[in-house]
């Protein structure tokens, strides 16, 4: 599975539009782009995921480059609640295919 | 909401005591992951299942860890004998490759473990 280049944090006012970038620049042409988040203490929580058009949930929207080396991650109104580490992973859809997180961007929302 | 059950939610034990963690994986989902999270090492796979067969364990210490699926319903991750440095948040995932464009987990809320 291709690697992930991220921010060690970034910071966003209440509110404002989150935007969070990931390199993948060794992405393979089957491979998937997926974001997680995990709030302190808690769980990962699965946020979208998308192959080469951009996609949008009622989380976020993830926007990805039309050479797939790069995407962004957008919470659009972000809240003090979407304070938490951002995983961007990337992962084939073989039977094997694992779900290795690295170490993530720490955003944190301020007021 | 179906969710990924998890037990105990923490667990102190003494160095040398085995310790078994169960996961309740969400019904028909039929992939299951261990992972472990340190503030040191980060989220860690250890090892995870597609059908309840292993398919990689490859991240997990093997001369005192060991994972199995007995039945659809339920992982389980053990360490005997545990030791201080296992001391750690246990992380179960379950997903489905079954009718969708990619596969995604879900995960518990962990068994914070601590081996004194």
């Amino acid at each position: 599975d291709a690697k992930t280049t991220q921010p060690t944090s970034m910071d966003c006012a209440e509110g404002r539009a989150a935007n969070l970038p990931c390199n993948h620049s060794t992405i393979s042409g089957n491979e998937y782009v997926y974001w997680y988040r995990q709030i302190h203490s808690q769980g990962p929580q699965y946020i979208i995921h998308g192959l080469k058009n951009n996609e949008t949930n009622e989380m976020a929207s993830l926007i990805i480059t039309e050479d797939r080396k790069s995407s962004t991650l957008i919470l659009p109104h972000a809240t003090l609640r979407d304070t938490a580490v951002y995983y961007c992973i990337v992962r084939g859809l073989g039977t094997a295919s694992k779900l290795t997180f690295g170490t993530g961007t720490r955003l944190q929302v301020t007021l | 909401d179906a969710r990924v059950t998890q037990t105990p939610r923490d667990k102190v034990t003494e160095m040398g005591q085995e310790v078994t963690m169960r996961c309740q994986p969400i019904l028909g989902h039929n992939t299951v992951f261990w992972y472990r999270q340190t503030m040191m090492q980060g989220l860690e796979l250890l090892a995870y299942f597609r059908n309840r067969a292993p398919l990689d364990d490859s991240g997990m210490p093997k001369d005192r860890f060991s994972a199995e699926m007995p039945d659809a319903t339920l992982a389980t991750l053990k360490i005997q004998p545990s030791e201080p440095r296992d001391s750690a948040v246990y992380f179960c995932a379950s997903g489905s490759n079954r009718g969708h464009k990619g596969a995604y987990a879900f995960f518990g809320q962990g068994t914070r473990l601590t081996v004194v």
